[in-house]
This record gives C-alpha cells, sequence and structure tokens, in this order.
C-alpha cells in the first residue's frame, strides 16, 4: 500500500494478558517512530528505529513495553501485562530517515482497550 | 523543557473566519515544527511545516507564524470551512532527536 499501514485496527484485551501491535512502514523508509495517543490527549513518543542503528527507546514508560523492527521494515510493539492505564490509540509513523527534516507519516492506529 | 504549550484547547469558528491557534516552546534546541491534522478514527495527517530561519510559511489556506525571539509559532487558517473541522497539533523535533514533541491539541469546529 501507499501508507503506513497498522494492525489489528481494534484490540480488546484483559488485564495482565501480552498484545502486539503491527507496524507496516512505507516502503524505502528507514525511519520508524511509535506513539501513543490516551483519551482527548496529545501524544506521547515511544520509541523509534533509524535504519541499523540502536534505537531510541526514551519514551517507553516501562519495562512491560519493547519493540522490535525486523529486517528494517515491519516492526512489532509489545505490550506485557497489559494495565489499564495502557488503554490507548497506538500510532505508528515512518519517514525516509531521522537525519534530516523528513515529514513523518502516520497509520491511523491501532486502539487498544484493556478490560 | 521538551513541552510544547498549546492554546485553546477548542476553538469554534464561522465559515469565512480565521482560525489562529498558537503553541509555545521552551527547547532553544528545537529546528523543525510541523503541524498536524487529525479526523476522528485517523492517524494526524501533516499540514504545514517551519524550521526557524524563517518568519512565515504560507500553503494554500494555512499559514504558519514563527517568532524565533518569543519562541511562539501559530496556524492560521484564513477562509476557514467546515471540512476543516478536525484537531490540530503543533510539534516541535530537533536535529539528532527526531522524535516529534506534540502539543495537547486544538479542537477545531468551523460552524456553516
Amino acid at each position: 500500500g501507499a501508507g503506513v499501514s497498522q494492525s489489528p485496527s481494534n484490540k480488546v484485551t484483559e488485564k495482565g494478558k501480552d498484545v502486539e501491535l503491527r507496524c507496516d512502514p512505507i516502503s524505502g523508509h528507514t525511519a520508524l517512530y511509535w506513539y501513543r495517543q490516551s483519551l482527548g490527549q496529545g501524544l506521547e513518543f515511544l520509541i523509534y528505529f533509524q535504519g541499523n542503528s540502536a534505537p531510541d527507546k526514551s519514551g517507553l514508560p516501562s519495562d512491560r513495553f519493547s519493540a522490535e523492527r525486523t529486517g528494517g521494515s515491519v516492526s512489532t510493539l509489545t505490550i506485557q501485562r497489559t494495565q489499564q492505564e495502557d488503554s490507548a490509540v497506538y500510532l505508528c509513523a515512518s519517514s525516509h530517515n531521522a537525519n534530516s527534516n523528513q515529514p513523518q507519516h502516520f497509520g491511523d492506529g491501532t486502539r487498544l482497550s484493556i478490560l | 523543557q521538551q513541552q510544547v504549550k498549546q492554546s485553546p484547547q477548542s476553538l469554534i469558528v464561522q465559515k469565512g473566519g480565521i482560525s489562529i491557534i498558537n503553541c509555545a516552546y521552551e527547547n532553544t534546541a528545537f529546528d523543525y515544527f510541523p503541524w498536524y491534522q487529525q479526523f476522528p478514527g485517523k492517524g494526524p495527517a501533516l499540514l504545514i511545516a517551519i524550521r526557524p530561519d524563517v518568519s512565515e510559511k504560507k500553503e494554500g489556506r494555512f499559514t504558519i507564524s514563527f517568532n524565533k525571539s518569543a519562541k511562539q509559532f501559530s496556524l492560521h487558517i484564513m477562509d476557514s470551512q467546515p471540512g476543516d473541522s478536525a484537531t490540530y497539533f503543533c510539534a516541535a523535533s530537533y536535529t539528532g532527536r527526531r522524535a516529534l514533541t506534540f502539543g495537547s491539541g486544538t479542537r477545531l469546529q468551523v460552524q456553516p
């Protein structure tokens, strides 16, 4: 596809379960970002990947959160032992690279609800 | 120091009017200032962006005004239309850390 694709679009799970969220960036984009948008709030940076460099994990809120990017393309955000405060929309974005002011293109997000 | 403060939280404008949204920042290292538009159920879409070496940038009905000394920037939407009704986010980033720091958002409603 032409844009950033995220799956699933919605996820409902019970507290304590693990969840995996997937992001397919725009083809050729080397930079990939994860953000979190809580209800009625702004976007909060979580983690970003640039090529083969070590990811910037400075935004991850706890060690329950982790992310991988395999083969420089698809990324998976994993949340272990989910808590109710993890309920939010998780957004992925990609850009040509992270070394200049390249625009970040966002997917439509995964809406995560923790019961 | 990473914070970007955005106001107002919500805005109601009549069709044809001018919508103005303001943002302020503290970190002088910021060197890229984009504005995003978000419709319900969709991801944010880049509207317009500016760098601090210019004071104004215009694209169609959308204009960014930038005041480096005051560390403020604003979005002006001229001839506002009902289709502009959305949430608008300002953001900032700097060389070496391209993760965006977002403002809290402004919900714009343009009444017909």
